[in-house]
């Protein structure tokens, strides 16, 4: 089975500061997909980013870009110029590739505060 | 709005009641997934439906739950005989074809409350 591990319960930033969220995950497939979902407070979730694993370019989305290492299991997310409305619970997720690769397994999440 | 909707929004109920939330997902979505996420925690799988087909069940989804898709659009959850450990919000994700790669667009959730 796959696990997802966010290792920073809690992070801040500055405005238009930059800031890093954490994830490791264990799985022994070498076709999967990795998300970044959003969760503000109150509102329902929505995905931030998306990276294949076959795929060695980092994925960019606006000022939201990730790292990923896959032979050492890692993949972060960068925040650039961080704004208020970025403050959410910020979930890494790992889905399984292929039909057969349905739930999405998340990690336990990493509440990001903004500060003005 | 066209996105994915969950009713009721909340539900407080008494220790071995029966509750039931429904989901209505994005209509061209032939996918619709149900996870339980308890306070501090990420979500966790409870299910999935491809069309009105249950093709996949957690082994969190005890014999007291019990989800359905009659015509492959919305779909409702069941508890019964609610226990204080299932207060939680329930999220109902869609998504549209087969490949993996297809988002799953989430619901506002339905939070439960046991007493």
């Amino acid at each position: 089975a796959q696990t997802v591990t966010q290792s920073q319960p809690e992070m801040s930033v500055q405005e238009a500061e930059t800031v890093t969220l954490s994830c490791t995950y264990d799985t022994s497939e070498s076709d999967y997909y990795l998300f970044w979902y959003k969760q503000p407070p109150s509102r329902q979730m929505i995905l931030v980013i998306r990276q294949e694993a076959y795929k060695q370019q980092n994925a960019t989305e606006n000022r939201f870009s990730v790292n990923f290492q896959k032979a050492a299991k890692s993949f972060s997310l960068k925040i650039s110029d961080s704004q208020l409305g970025d403050a959410a619970m910020y979930f890494c997720a790992y889905r399984s590739y292929g039909s057969s690769g349905s739930r999405l397994t998340f990690g336990e999440g990493t509440q990001l505060t903004v500060n003005p | 709005d066209t996105g994915v909707s969950q009713d009721p929004r909340h539900k407080i109920t008494k220790r071995g009641q029966n509750v039931t939330f429904r989901c209505d997902p994005i209509s061209e979505h032939n996918r619709l997934y149900w996870y339980r996420q308890t306070l501090g925690q990420g979500p966790e799988f409870l299910t999935y439906f491809q069309n009105e087909a249950q093709l996949e069940k957690s082994r969190l989804l005890s014999d007291r739950f019990s989800a359905e898709r009659p015509k492959g659009s919305f779909s409702t959850l069941e508890i019964q005989r609610t226990e204080q450990g299932d207060s939680a919000m329930y999220l109902c994700a869609s998504s549209m074809g087969l490949a993996s790669a297809y988002e799953q667009y989430f619901g506002p959730g339905t939070r439960l409350t046991v007493t």
